[in-house]
Protein backbone atom coordinates (compact mmCIF):
# COMPACT_ATOMS: atom_id res chain seq x y z
CA UNK A 1 0.00 0.00 0.00
CA UNK A 2 1.35 3.34 -0.45
CA UNK A 3 1.39 5.99 2.13
CA UNK A 4 2.31 9.65 1.78
CA UNK A 5 3.47 11.90 4.95
CA UNK A 6 3.32 15.70 5.12
CA UNK A 7 5.79 15.91 8.15
CA UNK A 8 4.48 19.65 8.61
CA UNK A 9 1.02 20.24 10.24
CA UNK A 10 1.70 24.13 9.97
CA UNK A 11 3.79 26.65 8.62
CA UNK A 12 3.36 30.32 7.74
CA UNK A 13 4.85 32.77 5.40
CA UNK A 14 5.41 36.41 4.77
CA UNK A 15 3.22 37.86 1.99
CA UNK A 16 5.06 37.68 -0.80
CA UNK A 17 8.20 35.10 -0.01
CA UNK A 18 8.54 32.05 -0.71
CA UNK A 19 7.51 29.41 0.67
CA UNK A 20 8.50 25.01 0.39
CA UNK A 21 5.92 22.66 1.45
CA UNK A 22 7.29 19.11 2.18
CA UNK A 23 5.85 16.06 0.76
CA UNK A 24 7.45 12.11 0.60
CA UNK A 25 5.88 9.36 -0.23
CA UNK A 26 6.46 5.14 0.16
CA UNK A 27 5.81 2.94 -2.82
CA UNK A 28 6.92 -0.10 -4.71
CA UNK A 29 5.87 1.59 -8.50
CA UNK A 30 7.42 2.50 -11.07
CA UNK A 31 4.86 4.64 -12.87
CA UNK A 32 2.41 7.04 -10.75
CA UNK A 33 1.13 10.92 -10.62
CA UNK A 34 1.17 12.80 -7.61
CA UNK A 35 -1.01 16.00 -7.01
CA UNK A 36 -1.20 19.19 -4.74
CA UNK A 37 -4.44 20.15 -3.74
CA UNK A 38 -5.61 23.58 -2.23
CA UNK A 39 -8.27 23.33 0.18
CA UNK A 40 -9.28 27.28 1.74
CA UNK A 41 -11.74 28.16 4.48
CA UNK A 42 -14.36 27.84 1.66
CA UNK A 43 -13.63 23.89 1.75
CA UNK A 44 -13.39 23.42 -1.56
CA UNK A 45 -10.20 20.99 -3.04
CA UNK A 46 -8.82 22.70 -6.03
CA UNK A 47 -6.44 21.12 -7.83
CA UNK A 48 -2.69 22.73 -7.93
CA UNK A 49 -0.69 20.79 -9.80
CA UNK A 50 0.20 17.59 -11.10
CA UNK A 51 2.69 15.68 -11.84
CA UNK A 52 3.91 12.49 -13.98
CA UNK A 53 6.31 10.45 -12.15
CA UNK A 54 8.20 8.81 -15.72
CA UNK A 55 8.65 12.69 -17.01
CA UNK A 56 11.80 14.06 -15.45
CA UNK A 57 10.93 17.69 -15.57
CA UNK A 58 9.31 19.81 -12.26
CA UNK A 59 5.70 20.95 -13.05
CA UNK A 60 5.22 24.45 -13.11
CA UNK A 61 1.93 26.52 -12.98
CA UNK A 62 2.10 30.02 -12.07
CA UNK A 63 3.74 30.84 -8.63
CA UNK A 64 3.56 27.00 -8.27
CA UNK A 65 6.22 24.96 -9.04
CA UNK A 66 7.09 21.19 -7.55
CA UNK A 67 10.80 19.88 -6.65
CA UNK A 68 10.29 16.00 -7.76
CA UNK A 69 12.48 13.65 -6.17
CA UNK A 70 11.79 10.08 -7.79
CA UNK A 71 14.49 8.27 -5.97
CA UNK A 72 14.18 9.69 -3.01
CA UNK A 73 10.48 9.61 -3.22
CA UNK A 74 10.20 13.41 -2.30
CA UNK A 75 7.45 15.86 -4.17
CA UNK A 76 7.71 19.56 -2.53
CA UNK A 77 5.82 22.40 -3.21
CA UNK A 78 7.02 25.27 -3.84
CA UNK A 79 4.90 28.81 -3.44
CA UNK A 80 6.49 32.08 -4.80
CA UNK A 81 5.17 35.39 -4.48
CA UNK A 82 3.35 34.32 -1.10
CA UNK A 83 -0.68 36.13 -1.51
CA UNK A 84 -2.95 36.48 0.82
CA UNK A 85 -5.10 34.43 -0.47
CA UNK A 86 -2.87 31.67 -1.07
CA UNK A 87 -3.92 30.76 3.10
CA UNK A 88 -5.58 27.04 3.14
CA UNK A 89 -4.60 23.75 3.79
CA UNK A 90 -2.60 21.62 1.02
CA UNK A 91 -2.72 18.51 0.52
CA UNK A 92 -0.09 16.06 -1.08
CA UNK A 93 -1.72 13.08 -2.85
CA UNK A 94 -0.62 10.00 -4.87
CA UNK A 95 -1.85 8.07 -7.51
CA UNK A 96 -1.26 4.62 -9.53
CA UNK A 97 -0.71 4.31 -12.81
CA UNK A 98 -1.59 0.36 -13.29
CA UNK A 99 -4.58 -1.66 -12.49
CA UNK A 100 -7.21 1.43 -12.64
CA UNK A 101 -10.12 -1.17 -13.02
CA UNK A 102 -9.03 -2.75 -9.92
CA UNK A 103 -7.86 0.02 -7.47
CA UNK A 104 -10.05 2.57 -9.18
CA UNK A 105 -6.87 4.83 -9.77
CA UNK A 106 -7.92 5.71 -6.22
CA UNK A 107 -5.79 8.84 -4.27
CA UNK A 108 -4.03 8.62 -1.27
CA UNK A 109 -3.69 11.85 0.21
CA UNK A 110 -0.89 12.91 3.14
CA UNK A 111 -2.60 14.73 6.69
CA UNK A 112 -2.30 18.14 4.83
CA UNK A 113 -0.47 21.37 6.25
CA UNK A 114 -2.05 24.29 7.26
CA UNK A 115 -0.18 27.36 5.35
CA UNK A 116 -0.93 31.29 6.85
CA UNK A 117 0.33 33.89 5.00
CA UNK A 118 0.44 36.90 7.05
CA UNK A 119 0.66 40.44 5.63
CA UNK B 1 -21.41 23.16 -15.95
CA UNK B 2 -22.12 22.09 -12.16
CA UNK B 3 -19.58 19.88 -12.22
CA UNK B 4 -19.86 17.56 -8.83
CA UNK B 5 -22.35 18.93 -6.54
CA UNK B 6 -22.97 17.24 -3.00
CA UNK B 7 -26.81 17.07 -0.92
CA UNK B 8 -27.03 18.29 1.50
CA UNK B 9 -24.22 20.47 2.61
CA UNK B 10 -24.88 20.07 6.38
CA UNK B 11 -26.45 17.27 8.57
CA UNK B 12 -26.80 16.65 11.96
CA UNK B 13 -27.93 13.15 13.21
CA UNK B 14 -28.78 11.48 16.32
CA UNK B 15 -27.00 8.22 16.70
CA UNK B 16 -28.79 5.05 15.01
CA UNK B 17 -30.51 7.38 12.54
CA UNK B 18 -29.94 6.91 8.89
CA UNK B 19 -29.38 9.44 6.20
CA UNK B 20 -28.20 9.44 2.45
CA UNK B 21 -25.50 11.71 0.59
CA UNK B 22 -26.32 12.20 -2.88
CA UNK B 23 -23.35 12.95 -5.56
CA UNK B 24 -24.16 14.07 -8.78
CA UNK B 25 -21.69 14.93 -11.95
CA UNK B 26 -22.73 16.44 -15.01
CA UNK B 27 -18.79 15.29 -16.44
CA UNK B 28 -19.32 12.45 -17.90
CA UNK B 29 -16.98 10.31 -15.80
CA UNK B 30 -16.95 7.10 -15.44
CA UNK B 31 -14.91 7.01 -11.80
CA UNK B 32 -16.73 7.96 -8.52
CA UNK B 33 -15.40 7.91 -4.88
CA UNK B 34 -16.11 9.04 -1.34
CA UNK B 35 -14.02 10.37 1.08
CA UNK B 36 -14.02 11.18 4.92
CA UNK B 37 -12.13 14.14 5.92
CA UNK B 38 -10.86 14.46 9.79
CA UNK B 39 -8.34 16.59 11.14
CA UNK B 40 -5.01 15.43 10.94
CA UNK B 41 -5.59 12.54 8.67
CA UNK B 42 -6.18 13.83 5.73
CA UNK B 43 -9.09 12.28 3.41
CA UNK B 44 -9.49 8.67 3.69
CA UNK B 45 -11.59 6.61 1.20
CA UNK B 46 -14.44 5.19 1.81
CA UNK B 47 -15.65 3.60 -1.21
CA UNK B 48 -15.61 3.99 -4.91
CA UNK B 49 -16.79 2.95 -8.50
CA UNK B 50 -14.83 2.43 -12.00
CA UNK B 51 -18.91 2.39 -13.65
CA UNK B 52 -22.58 2.25 -13.48
CA UNK B 53 -23.74 -1.06 -11.63
CA UNK B 54 -20.01 -1.75 -10.28
CA UNK B 55 -18.80 -0.34 -6.37
CA UNK B 56 -15.91 -1.69 -4.25
CA UNK B 57 -14.66 -0.49 -0.87
CA UNK B 58 -12.12 1.65 0.08
CA UNK B 59 -9.72 2.43 2.89
CA UNK B 60 -12.70 3.13 5.90
CA UNK B 61 -15.92 1.15 4.19
CA UNK B 62 -17.44 0.28 7.53
CA UNK B 63 -20.82 1.51 8.77
CA UNK B 64 -21.41 2.60 4.76
CA UNK B 65 -23.09 1.39 1.77
CA UNK B 66 -23.07 2.69 -1.63
CA UNK B 67 -24.67 2.57 -4.88
CA UNK B 68 -24.45 3.68 -8.06
CA UNK B 69 -27.08 3.00 -10.04
CA UNK B 70 -26.89 5.88 -12.42
CA UNK B 71 -23.43 6.97 -14.29
CA UNK B 72 -24.13 10.73 -12.68
CA UNK B 73 -25.04 9.85 -9.29
CA UNK B 74 -23.00 7.96 -6.28
CA UNK B 75 -24.74 7.52 -3.36
CA UNK B 76 -23.46 6.91 0.28
CA UNK B 77 -25.63 5.60 3.15
CA UNK B 78 -25.19 5.44 6.59
CA UNK B 79 -27.53 2.30 8.30
CA UNK B 80 -27.25 3.63 11.64
CA UNK B 81 -25.11 6.57 11.73
CA UNK B 82 -22.35 6.68 15.42
CA UNK B 83 -20.55 9.77 16.71
CA UNK B 84 -17.43 8.17 15.17
CA UNK B 85 -19.05 9.12 11.74
CA UNK B 86 -18.85 12.57 12.73
CA UNK B 87 -17.09 14.28 9.86
CA UNK B 88 -16.76 16.27 6.55
CA UNK B 89 -17.70 13.86 3.71
CA UNK B 90 -16.10 14.49 0.17
CA UNK B 91 -18.03 13.27 -3.42
CA UNK B 92 -14.82 13.10 -6.40
CA UNK B 93 -15.10 11.84 -9.55
CA UNK B 94 -12.51 11.41 -12.92
CA UNK B 95 -12.58 10.68 -16.33
CA UNK B 96 -10.43 7.92 -17.85
CA UNK B 97 -9.71 9.39 -20.92
CA UNK B 98 -6.55 10.57 -19.38
CA UNK B 99 -4.19 8.87 -17.51
CA UNK B 100 -3.62 10.07 -14.11
CA UNK B 101 -6.46 12.93 -14.18
CA UNK B 102 -7.17 14.49 -11.51
CA UNK B 103 -10.07 13.82 -9.14
CA UNK B 104 -13.37 16.68 -9.36
CA UNK B 105 -14.76 17.24 -5.80
CA UNK B 106 -17.56 18.07 -4.50
CA UNK B 107 -18.30 21.02 -2.11
CA UNK B 108 -18.23 18.78 0.77
CA UNK B 109 -20.96 17.64 3.35
CA UNK B 110 -20.05 18.18 7.75
CA UNK B 111 -21.98 15.80 8.86
CA UNK B 112 -22.63 15.77 12.93
CA UNK B 113 -23.35 12.73 14.56
CA UNK B 114 -24.85 13.51 18.28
Amino acid sequence: AQTVTQSQPEMSVQEAETVTLSCTYDTSENNYYLFWYKQPPSRQMILVIRQEAYKQQNATENRFSVNFQKAAKSFSLKISDSQLGDTAMYFCAFMKHAGEETSGSRLTFGEGTQLTVNP
Amino acid sequence: NAGVTQTPKFRVLKTGQSMTLLCAQDMNHEYMYWYRQDPGMGLRLIHYSVGEGTTAKGEVPDGYNVSRLKKQNFLLGLESAAPSQTSVYFCASRTTRQGGSPLHFGNGTRLTVT
